[in-house]
């Protein structure tokens, strides 16, 4: 079974600063997608960014970017210029497709709570 | 916003009380998912549906039964409350052929 472990419980940054928030996957498979969402205070789950295995080049979505080493199952999220509206739980999420039938199921790591400083 | 509703927001009920959790979709799509959110344990998948009447278990299903009788709703059933299911849950969707979840805006469940 997949895992996703995500080793630092509680960050925090000071506004306009770059801040990496860390995580590992455990898994057999060489097809898969990584995610991260973010929960703010107001408890919706947002999707931030994804990156598919198959794809070297490291996804980024505006002031977010990932930095995925496959071979060592690593998948970092870097927040750059952050704002106080970053404040908030952020999950890793591994999912596995699926060739047929079924559907694929995400895991999640346990979440980064991150505290932007003004 | 994914068009994905959630009703109610909140509850309170008493254990042994049976529950249903309701979650619309205004957007046809396939995949719909149960989630229960738990402080230490992250996100953990409930129940899923891929299909009308097609559903099957996540990693913690045991106490909760899900259906599914139209593309748009999946409900999500506590037979008989306890305390251990008290939780915030959430619904999400995927399309098909898409990889991403959209997740609605939970349910806080207390079960006293």
């Amino acid at each position: 079974a997949q895992t996703v472990t995500q080793s630092q419980p509680e960050m925090s940054v000071q506004e306009a600063e770059t801040v990496t928030l860390s995580c590992t996957y455990d898994t057999s498979e060489s097809n898969y997608y990584l995610f991260w969402y973010k929960q703010p205070p107001s408890r919706q789950m947002i999707l931030v960014i994804r990156q598919e295995a198959y794809k070297q080049q490291n996804a980024t979505e505006n002031r977010f970017s990932v930095n995925f080493q496959k071979a060592a199952k690593s998948f970092s999220l870097k927040i750059s210029d952050s704002q106080l509206g970053d404040t908030a739980m952020y999950f890793c999420a591994f999912m596995k497709p699926r060739p047929q039938g079924g559907s694929e199921k995400l895991v999640f790591g346990k979440g980064t709570k991150l505290t932007v400083n003004p | 916003d994914a068009g994905i509703t959630q009703s109610p927001r909140h509850k309170v009920t008493e254990t042994g009380t049976p529950v249903t959790l309701r979650c619309h979709q205004t957007e046809n799509h396939r995949y719909m998912y149960w989630y229960r959110q738990d402080p230490g344990h992250g996100l953990r998948l409930i129940h899923y549906s891929y299909g009308v009447k097609d559903t099957d278990k996540g990693e913690v299903s045991d106490g909760y039964s899900v259906s599914r009788s139209k593309t748009e709703d999946f409900l999500l059933t506590l037979e008989s409350a306890t305390s251990s299911q008290t939780s915030v849950y959430f619904c999400a969707i995927r399309a098909a052929g898409g990889a991403e979840q959209y997740f609605g805006p939970g349910t806080r469940l207390t079960v006293t």
